[in-house]
């Protein structure tokens, strides 16, 4: 079956450390994207990408990174310089088209050791 | 920048009766999309139903309707016969039309609206 799969499911991070958010999806999709959700909160953009090799800031890029290698594979880094980082991470991919909607993968759950 | 408001944190309703939940959004835009998704307590997120701005007839699918008031900038979701499977936190979205590319492609989202099916 085509999706979207994320992992881990639960990821854990020390004080410094840096984290890498796998995604990866069978669709055929050409643009992925990476949103983060707080409790009370909807989601919001961290970074995007509508090609290989290419990819553009969201509303929340501070603190991020991102690369796409592949256009299967969009990996979101979280940085020591994310200094709040424990929230619940959903990556999503879509055809790029005017009505074409976003499928989203199961999530990351990040923590603060 | 386009901005989404769920004004209902959370709403109940009885199992097979029908409820409504709000959305409103605000833009400069005149084409554009609207989107409701469910995430159930597995918290993958679900398209429940999506509407066209340049299209004047609500969206339908299966039991759930849309009541698109495009001057009023609403997009209500209603839900018929409800079941025990759709409690969940509902989310409000919007996507502009302009294809130029760049943040366009990008969807809003509203804080949610956590719905509870009570048996």
């Amino acid at each position: 079956d085509g999706g979207i799969t994320q992992s881990p499911k639960y990821l854990f991070r020390k004080e410094g450390q840096n984290v890498t958010l796998s995604c990866e999806q069978n669709l055929n999709h050409d643009a992925m994207y990476w949103y983060r959700q707080d409790p009370g909160q909807g989601l919001r953009l961290i970074y995007y990408s509508q090609i290989v090799n290419d990819f553009q800031k969201g509303d929340i890029a501070e603190g991020y990174s991102v690369s796409r290698e592949k256009k299967e594979s969009f990996p979101l880094t979280v940085t020591s310089a994310q200094k709040n980082p424990t929230a619940f991470y959903l990556c999503a991919s879509s055809i790029l088209g005017r009505n074409q909607p976003q499928h989203f993968g199961d999530g990351t759950r990040l923590s603060i050791l | 920048a386009q901005t989404v408001t769920q004004s209902q944190p959370e709403m109940s309703v009885q199992e097979a009766e029908t409820v409504t939940l709000s959305c409103t959004y605000d833009t400069s835009e005149s084409d554009y999309y609207l989107f409701w998704y469910k995430q159930p307590p597995s918290r993958q997120m679900i398209l429940v139903i999506r509407q066209e701005a340049y299209k004047q007839q609500n969206a339908t699918e299966n039991r759930f309707s849309v009541n698109f008031q495009k001057a009023a900038k609403s997009f209500s979701l209603k839900i018929s016969d409800s079941q025990l499977g759709d409690a969940a936190m509902y989310f409000c979205a919007y996507r502009s039309a302009d294809d130029s590319g760049g943040s366009n492609y990008k969807l809003t989202f509203g804080k949610g609206t956590l719905l509870t099916v009570n048996p």
